[in-house]
């Protein structure tokens, strides 16, 4: 049982360069997020979806967009990386309510 | 957005001390949760917390959901090495909103 996958988990971009990270959960889950980690800052939401086809903003979503055209798959897109974007980005689903399961994280660098 | 106020930032303590770490907010949770981070993982569930005035333990580990909801504590007795890491509570608002994460503590252990 993989429970939440994430691809990659490193990676380095330079300034203005593109990139998708992939999430992916095996439980069925309905809720799924993206969360960015900083020192001292704890883990932030970037964006949520409650559901196949559904997405929504959370507290910093500025220069990510999202897709959950599947219910397993999540995706966090970097239209073009700047280094305030370096951090570390954890996935996690819920089936609904306050269970979080999350990933081992993707750690991005940009240059 | 929501802030979760998380004391302290970090703590260095000596094998088989007690721990106190405790977070606190100006909103109103229906659910208070605390979570333990390992170095290069995601966050895991360590104690969920749903009433006012709950106490709850899981082992070395005791965490109470405060009177007025606004508040939480996890308390850590007898450390040990393994518990080496970044805690984080997180609460719940009413409605099935994301989670929202304090800042964490970082507790390292000195054997």
């Amino acid at each position: 049982n993989a429970g939440v996958t994430q691809t990659p988990k490193f990676r380095v971009l330079k300034t203005g360069q593109s990139m998708t990270l992939l999430c992916a959960q095996d439980m069925n889950h309905e809720y799924m997020y993206w969360y960015r980690q900083d020192p001292g800052m704890g883990l932030r939401l970037i964006h949520y979806s409650v559901g196949e086809g559904t997405t929504a903003k959370g507290e910093v979503p500025d220069g990510y967009n999202v897709s959950r055209l599947k219910k397993q798959n999540f995706l966090l897109g970097l239209e073009s990386a700047a280094p305030s974007q370096t951090s570390v980005y954890f996935c996690a689903s819920t089936p609904g309510g306050w269970g979080y399961t999350f990933g081992s994280g993707t750690r991005l660098t940009v240059v | 957005g929501q802030q979760l106020n998380q004391s302290p930032q970090s703590m260095f303590i000596q094998e088989g001390e007690d721990v106190s770490m405790n977070c606190t907010s100006s909103s109103i949770f229906n659910t208070w949760l605390w979570y333990k981070q390992d170095p290069g993982e995601g966050p895991v569930l360590l104690i969920a917390l749903y009433k006012a005035g709950e106490l709850t333990s899981n082992g070395r580990l005791t965490a109470q959901f405060g009177i007025t909801r606004k508040d939480s504590f996890l308390n850590i007795s007898a450390s040990i090495p393994s518990d080496v890491g970044i805690y984080f509570c997180a609460g719940q608002l009413p409605g099935n909103t994301p989670l929202v994460f304090g800042k964490g503590t970082r507790l390292s252990v000195i054997a």
